[in-house]
């Protein structure tokens, strides 16, 4: 089965200090993973996938399988940071499986 | 390139009516999935089309329905509707076979069943 949990439901920061969300996933095959977030009003929208190993808006995530993760990590917040973040699987089909998001709000 | 556009925003229907939920896709995209967002939930997938057939389906009961037309644009059919089936409604478009995962989401239908 293929599964993703995000643990914290919500995560606050002030600006400039580091902000980890976590990820894990269940699957038992070679997954892609995503971070997907949704600024408030707008559109659910790609942030990074970890095929490609970018850094989008300075977030980075590493897949580590050994521990079935996928956490995304910013050094240093930025106010417009604060948005709800959803993980998500892709496994041997086309469709998505995202876990239930983070709400992260990054304080002044 | 236009993106992907849903309607109606809002829809308020009574328990046991059916409903029709509209998606265009991304100009491009020959792919349309759909996903049902009950409120502090994520995303969960109902079912795709592509070639304007049923290419997978998540663990959704058989009243939810869909069709993909020749321009690529989709629908959703609920029949039966529950108080259960309120939910945000999203649409994503994708190319199938571009590998590059690219899936465009529309904003949304926020279907409420009273």
């Amino acid at each position: 089965a293929q599964r993703v949990t995000q643990p914290e439901k919500l995560l606050s920061v002030f600006k400039g200090a580091p902000v980890e969300l976590k990820c894990n996933y269940s699957y038992s095959g070679s997954p892609e993973l995503f971070w997907y977030v949704q600024y408030s009003r707008q559109r659910l929208q790609l942030l990074l996938r970890h095929i490609s190993r970018e850094s989008i808006k300075g977030f980075t995530a590493d897949l580590n399988k050994g521990e079935t993760s996928f956490h995304l990590k910013k050094p240093f917040a930025q106010e417009e940071d604060s948005a709800m973040y959803y993980c998500a699987l892709q496994g041997g089909s086309e469709k998505l499986v995202f876990g239930k998001g983070t709400k992260l709000t990054v304080n002044p | 390139e236009t993106g992907v556009t849903q309607s109606p925003t809002h829809l308020i229907k009574t328990r046991g009516q059916q409903v029709t939920l509209r998606c265009s896709s991304q100009s491009g995209h020959n792919t349309v999935s759909w996903y049902q967002q009950a409120l502090g939930q994520g995303p969960q997938f109902i079912f795709q089309y592509y070639r304007e057939e049923e290419n997978g389906r998540g663990n959704f009961p058989p009243r939810f329905s869909g069709l993909q037309f020749p321009n690529y644009s989709s629908e959703l059919n609920v029949n039966a509707l529950e108080l259960d089936d309120s939910a945000l409604y999203l649409c994503a478009s994708s190319l199938q076979g571009a590998n590059d995962y690219g899936y465009t989401f529309g904003s949304g239908t926020r279907l409420t069943v009273v």
